[in-house]
């Protein structure tokens, strides 16, 4: 499985923007690029996926660089409920298994 | 919104006993995956199937654990017999394995585990 490399945390001011960073230089061609998050004391959610280029949901944003070795998960307005461990994985094509790394822990000040 | 049911929410449990957790898939999904979280080690992966049939284990102690999809509604782990390196969140989740247009992988509220 291609890995990605996370910063372990990250803080923000509540109500500006995050951008979370992933480094996946090993990424395939038909990889996919994952994000989860885990809010405490509950099981990971599904925030937003891509291939290749950028996406937008209700929740998030996904930029995907040109050359596909890494990508940015932006959180457009941060709010206290967004603090959780995001995790970036890569899995070949959807429905495929998740591996997880360490995830960043990201803390959301008031 | 759809849900991935886990059930128990929390089982104590003596070294040595059987343990069996249980998920219950979101209708309509054709792929569920079990994954076990500790501090230590993070969230592993155990387990997956696509349409009731074991896709990959090779995450499972085989010794102990044990994997199965009964029916397309219920999913088990099953631990026998169980030991205190055993403590852990365990995870069900469950997805729709199509070409396009996805919404990932849906979690349940786990199973906490401890084994004294």
């Amino acid at each position: 499985d291609a890995k990605t490399t996370q910063p372990n945390s990250m803080e923000s001011n509540e109500e500006e923007p995050v951008h979370l960073p992933c480094n996946h230089s090993t990424i395939s061609g038909t990889d996919y690029i994952h994000w989860y998050r885990q809010l405490p004391s509950q099981g990971p959610e599904y925030v937003i996926h891509g291939l290749t280029s950028n996406v937008n949901n209700r929740m998030a944003s996904l930029a995907i660089a040109e050359d596909r070795k890494s990508s940015t998960l932006i959180l457009h307005r941060a709010t206290l409920r967004d603090a959780a461990v995001y995790y970036c994985i890569l899995s070949w094509e959807y429905g495929n298994k998740l591996v997880f790394g360490a995830g960043t822990i990201l803390r959301v000040k008031s | 919104d759809a849900r991935v049911t886990q059930t128990p929410r929390h089982k104590v449990t003596e070294m040595g006993q059987e343990v069996t957790m249980r998920c219950q898939p979101i209708l309509g999904h054709n792929t569920v995956f079990w994954y076990r979280q500790t501090m230590m080690q993070g969230l592993e992966l155990l387990a997956y199937f696509r349409n009731r049939a074991p896709l990959d284990d090779s995450g499972m102690p085989k010794d102990r654990f044990s994997a199965e999809m009964p029916d397309a509604t219920l999913a088990t782990l099953k631990i026998q017999p169980s030991e205190p390196r055993d403590s852990a969140v365990y995870f069900c989740a469950s997805g729709l394995k199509r070409d396009r247009g996805n919404h990932g992988y849906t979690f349940g509220s786990g199973t906490r585990l401890t084994v004294v």
